[in-house]
């Protein structure tokens, strides 16, 4: 499968612990985003890279979230602390032009 | 007010209907316009761009821009029941990262 790839697909966290997902894209894409989605909403964006270079982080994102794209290759984001409005679909996308976005399944986090 | 706006429906229609969805937006510096379909725990997937004002067509879909309105459409003709799931519009801009932003997602429901 030459998809974008998510892991987990699903994650069950208790409130304060810390999580990480990954997201590989696909295959020499260098365009690399990170979404969240909640029910009935559309993609939020949280953040951006282009190769290993984060170049856009949403203003809305806490401290608690950070995002990693060694070598720009896969990515990885994570989630410290988490509280329960953090429940949330994670959407990974990864692109080689500024148009077609490929998305992955996702991560589905709940906070309990 | 959000930069791009949809609503959220759901929209039922029987099947063989022409559905009819819809975006505004605010920001006149978006110039490309995408439709992202989605289904239910799954992430989207591009239908069409288009770029600036006009139409195109692919198949039973067709995508109409109006700057000047800043106004979208997305056109289904001959709907199918697995035409049914949430549309997403999507927009971004020129200059800088390209980020798209997207609307809430439409729910269509196309019943035999």
């Amino acid at each position: 499968d030459t998809g974008v790839s998510q892991n987990p697909r699903h994650k069950i966290t208790k409130r304060g612990q810390n999580v990480t997902f990954r997201c590989d894209p696909i295959s020499e894409h260098n365009r690399l985003y990170w979404y969240r989605q909640t029910l009935g909403q559309g993609p939020e964006f949280l953040t951006y890279f282009q190769n290993e270079a984060q170049l856009e982080k949403s203003r809305l994102l806490s401290d608690r979230f950070s995002a990693e794209r060694p070598k720009g290759s896969f990515s990885t984001l994570e989630i410290q602390r988490t509280e329960q409005g953090d429940s949330a679909m994670y959407l990974c996308a990864s692109s080689l032009s500024h148009i077609e976005a490929f998305f992955g399944q996702g991560t589905r986090l709940t906070v309990v | 007010q959000k930069e791009v706006e949809q609503d959220p429906g759901p929209l039922s229609v029987p099947e063989g209907a022409i559905v009819s969805l819809n975006c505004t937006y605010s920001n006149s510096a978006f110039q490309y316009f995408m439709w992202y379909r989605q289904y239910s725990r799954k992430g989207p997937e591009l239908l069409m761009y288009t770029y600036s004002s006009g139409n195109k067509e692919d198949g039973r879909f067709t995508a109409q821009v109006d700057k000047s309105s800043k106004y979208i459409s997305l056109f289904i003709r001959d709907s199918q029941p697995s035409d049914s799931a949430t549309y997403l519009c999507a927009m971004s801009e020129i200059q800088g990262s390209y980020i798209p932003t997207f609307g809430r997602g439409t729910s269509l429901i196309v019943h035999p």
